[in-house]
């Protein structure tokens, strides 16, 4: 088991372009969880996949956020067109259906915009 | 909707020291409730949890009661030590639903040796 792992740790991105993040959770968990984690805040929650399905994803995942996770294993959040809110960590976890309050983080990636 | 409030940090301890770390949360009906820890560069980590009203959760040293009549579930450690500095997140889960927590804002715990 070696943890949840996020890819790249530190992202720096001018306004405009478009940026994608990558999570792999750790193996045999089926659920993969996306947040975002402004400085001062805790996490607040974006979207989730159970398997490869994306099952619920929260309003403050605008049109311009995708997230996959096409074979239920790794997931992928994308950015377009990122904009100076878009400054933040976005933490990734998983868990298992068996002990789905048992969520395991990420480091992180910090996403800075200028 | 679902919230929690935490105290505001930093709160600074000498080494030893008795912590309390203050959460109180709005939620309807009977939600789960958590506490998570942060160290410095590291993802969050379950330290201990709560799922009915007057339970104690434990972990490492820390307490946390469910208590329902005021809605509070504070953070408690009787002898802190340094290696606990931290941010502390206090968060709850309605129940059913799809197990997505709401957090509050984390409160840093710097401890001095």
């Amino acid at each position: 088991d070696t943890g949840v792992s996020q890819d790249p740790r530190h992202k720096i991105t001018k306004r405009g372009q478009n940026v994608t993040f990558r999570c792999d959770p750790i193996s045999e968990h089926n659920r993969l969880y996306w947040y975002r984690q402004t400085l001062g805040q805790g996490p607040e929650f974006l979207t989730y996949f159970q398997n490869e399905a994306q099952l619920e994803k929260s309003r403050l995942l605008s049109d311009r956020f995708s997230a996959e996770r096409p074979k239920g294993s790794f997931s992928t959040l994308e950015i377009q067109r990122t904009e100076q809110g878009d400054s933040a960590m976005y933490l990734c976890a998983s868990s298992s259906i068996g002990a789905r309050d048992e969520q395991y983080f990420g480091p992180g990636t910090r996403l800075t915009v200028t | 909707g679902n919230s929690v409030t935490q105290m505001e940090g930093p709160v600074t301890l000498s080494e030893e020291a008795f912590l309390t770390i203050n959460c109180t949360y709005t939620a309807t009906g009977y939600p789960s409730l958590f506490w998570y820890v942060q160290y410095p560069g590291e993802g969050l980590q379950l330290l201990l949890k709560a799922t009915k009203a007057d339970d104690k959760g434990s972990n490492k040293g820390f307490e946390a009661t469910y208590r329902k009549e005021t809605t509070s579930f504070h953070l408690e450690k009787g002898s802190v030590q340094v290696s606990d500095s931290a941010v502390y997140f206090c968060a709850l889960r309605s129940s059913g639903g799809s197990y997505i927590p709401t957090f509050g804002r984390g409160t840093s715990l710097i401890v001095h040796p």
